[in-house]
């Protein structure tokens, strides 16, 4: 199983910093890379595939860059909705697997 | 607009058995690879498995494999999920969750989920 690890677990931020979390996948995946943003009581929200395509309707702030086993995903100019808890999936192969999670909060 | 709404989650005792289904609307669901996310109390979601547009294949993860079987009708636009001989650790909300329109294995629309408590 291709095992993704995310770092931070969590981080505290403020509003207009540029924040950066980073997604390792235990082998290869190429590009085959998702994020997902999730608030709490709330299912999650797709926001980047193929590691760096947005998807229609999410803010040009947000941006995915990597491929291979790294990968980010960059917050550029925190918005006060962007208090969320976000998610890397890998899809190279099955078992589909899903980083820990990185919770980013208001400082 | 793509809706997914789930139903069927409850409480249920260890060893008990539970079929959940998935109602899709705004897209033509007979094109689409369906899947079942789950995610425990405070912890991140977890893919269950998926299964094609035909129903004919079928991938799980190994923890409930031979539990739980994942079936879909598109004449019906629904998506199930039965599972059987259910253990405290798959107390989880159950998301079913669109596969993107390439059918490469992200997910691009989720439902609002449905809980599943296992409990005596």
């Amino acid at each position: 199983d291709i095992q993704m690890t995310q770092s931070p677990s969590s981080l505290s931020a403020s509003v207009g910093d540029r924040v950066t979390i980073t997604c390792r996948a235990s082998q290869d995946i190429s590009s085959s890379l998702a994020w997902y943003q999730q608030k709490p009581g709330k299912a999650p929200k797709s926001l980047i595939y193929t590691a760096s395509n947005l998807l229609s309707g999410v803010p040009s702030r947000f941006s995915g860059s990597g491929s291979g086993t790294d990968f980010t995903l960059t917050i550029s100019g925190l918005q006060p909705e962007d208090f969320a808890t976000y998610y890397c999936q890998q899809y190279k192969s099955y078992p589909l697997t899903l980083g820990g999670g990185t919770q980013v909060e208001t400082k | 607009e793509v809706q997914l709404v789930e139903s069927g989650g409850g409480l249920v005792q260890p060893g008990g058995s539970l079929r959940l289904s998935c109602a899709a609307s705004g897209f033509t669901f007979s094109s689409h690879w369906m899947t079942w996310v789950r995610q425990g109390p405070g912890k991140g979601p977890e893919w269950v498995a998926n299964i094609n547009q035909g129903g004919s294949d079928k991938y799980y993860v190994d923890s409930v494999t031979g539990r739980f079987t994942i079936s879909r009708d598109n004449a019906k636009n629904s998506l199930y999920l039965q599972m059987n001989s259910l253990r405290a650790d798959d107390t989880a909300v159950y998301y079913c969750a669109r596969t993107d329109p390439y059918n490469s294995g992200w997910f691009d629309q989720w439902g609002q989920g449905t809980l599943v408590t296992v409990s005596s």
